[in-house]
């Protein structure tokens, strides 16, 4: 089955920097890669993703690159803010409708002011 | 907005009570899926349902069983709680074939089993 690992598990920034999280994947027939963010005492949500026909996907600060060649994909959040700071988590699946997501450990992001 | 509403925000039980967690979503959708959250280990996948009376096994199901006897309820039991799955319990629903695939996650439910 699908294994996703991510990178690093803790990472603080200075505010106005820019924090990259990176996941690998395992299964090559896997198409969906999403992102989502935890706040402390909420529930994930979905913030970005990007599927395997796409390299890369931009929303305002964030953006996702993706690599199928190497099996990995990066999720890339400029000029943070303290409102960044949360747990991250990607996910990957082959999504048919029968294959769930597969998420990867979680980064803490610390946005520093 | 879609909701999903998971019972209890804490819970706290004694070894080997059976414990039941429950889960409603408002929006109709096909999917649900039970995750656990522990510190370090992110989300695991416990079971999920992709329809009324249906069940699939995730990557964690030792200790854990499910009910989806209607389609905005999926249940989620521990027939003899143990400490070890003390742990943060997130529900989850996914509509199908809509070519959206965002998870609608629950509040979740933090459990002690002492």
């Amino acid at each position: 089955g699908e294994n996703v690992e991510q990178h690093p598990s803790t990472l603080s920034v200075q505010e106005g920097d820019s924090a990259v999280i990176k996941c690998t994947y395992s299964d090559s027939a896997s198409n969906y890669f999403p992102w989502y963010k935890q706040e402390l005492g909420k529930r994930p949500q979905l913030i970005i993703d990007i599927r395997s026909n796409v390299g890369e996907k931009k929303d305002q600060r964030i953006a996702v690159t993706l690599n199928k060649t190497a099996k990995h994909f990066s999720l890339h959040i400029t000029e943070t803010q303290p409102e960044d700071s949360a747990v991250y988590f990607c996910a990957a699946s082959l999504w048919t409708g029968n294959t769930p997501l597969v998420f990867g450990k979680g980064t803490r992001l610390s946005v520093i002011a | 907005d879609v909701k999903v509403t998971q019972s209890s925000r804490y819970l706290v039980k004694r070894t080997g009570e059976k414990v039941f967690l429950e889960c409603v979503q408002d929006m109709d959708h096909e999917n649900m899926f039970w995750y656990r959250q522990d510190p370090g280990l992110g989300l695991r996948l416990i079971y999920f349902s992709y329809d009324v009376k249906m069940k699939e096994k995730g990557d964690i199901p030792e200790g854990y069983s499910v009910s989806r006897e209607k389609k905005e309820r999926f249940s989620l039991i521990l027939e003899s709680a143990s400490t070890n799955q003390t742990s943060m319990y997130l529900c989850a629903s996914l509509p199908q074939g809509h070519g959206d695939e965002k998870l609608f996650f629950g509040s979740g439910t933090q459990l002690s089993v002492l």
